[in-house]
């Protein structure tokens, strides 16, 4: 079983809501992690969006739009990336990351299609 | 303007080698630490290798472990990865990026192509 997964799509409307999950192997608890969340569109290498921790460890990467953000799902031993307001250009895929056992660890990637 | 630049990609045959170079510019580059992803075509990240910014630490991937290895020179402002006994599935773009935890600036990328 994967460290992290995450579902391979995702559609939205544009001015939606989306939220993208990213769930952690069983055993291994969310709450301890920090969550790093990247978008990449095609042809261009990732660019990173945010991390998070908690809603006082948390650190949103330069001039990334509020409108996205993160959280997470005890219940559901998962990440989430929460993108309001969806718009065209937020059409991409996306990745989380974690820091697990000496050694960053990717989810799988979610291409989030808006239309 | 804060730039990371890979070169040394290539086509190589099964069994080959070789060193993948990343200059940084516009950043004290010896105050951060680096990393190498990969992205197979058509695939996700994966995450090859760190180097603190001092090289006091470093770890690999497993799919990877005692085939490359990881490397700076501060006084150049150039990360390297040499790459031996390279196999099919090393095949990807080769990025490396700047970490202060996120990874806040990455390459354009450099292709690796194993193949006979």
């Amino acid at each position: 079983q994967a460290v992290l997964t995450q579902p391979a799509s995702l559609s939205a409307s544009p001015g939606a809501s989306a939220s993208l999950t990213c769930t952690l192997r069983s055993g291994i608890n969310v709450g301890t992690y920090r969550i790093y969340w990247y978008q990449q569109k095609p042809g261009s290498p990732p660019q990173w969006l945010l991390r998070y921790k908690s809603d006082s460890d948390k650190l949103q990467g330069s001039g990334v739009p509020s409108r996205f953000s993160g959280s997470k799902d005890a219940s559901a031993n998962a990440g989430i990336l929460l993108i309001s307001g969806l718009q065209s250009e937020d059409e991409a895929d996306y990745y989380c990351k974690i820091w697990h056992s000496s050694a960053w660890v990717f989810g799988g990637g979610t291409k989030l299609t808006v239309l | 303007e804060v730039q990371l630049v890979e070169s040394g990609g290539g086509l190589v045959q099964p069994g080959g080698s070789l060193r993948l170079s990343c200059a940084a510019s516009g950043f004290t580059f010896s105050n951060y630490n680096m990393n190498w992803v990969r992205q197979a075509p058509g695939k996700g990240l994966e995450w090859v290798s760190y180097i603190s910014s001092s090289s006091t630490t470093i770890y690999y991937a497993d799919s990877v472990k005692g085939r490359f290895t990881i490397s700076r020179d501060n006084a150049k402002n150039s990360l390297y990865l040499q790459m031996n006994s390279l196999r099919a599935e090393d095949t990807a773009v080769y990025y490396c990026a700047r970490e202060p935890g996120g990874f806040d600036i990455w390459g354009q990328g450099t292709m690796v192509t194993v193949s006979s």
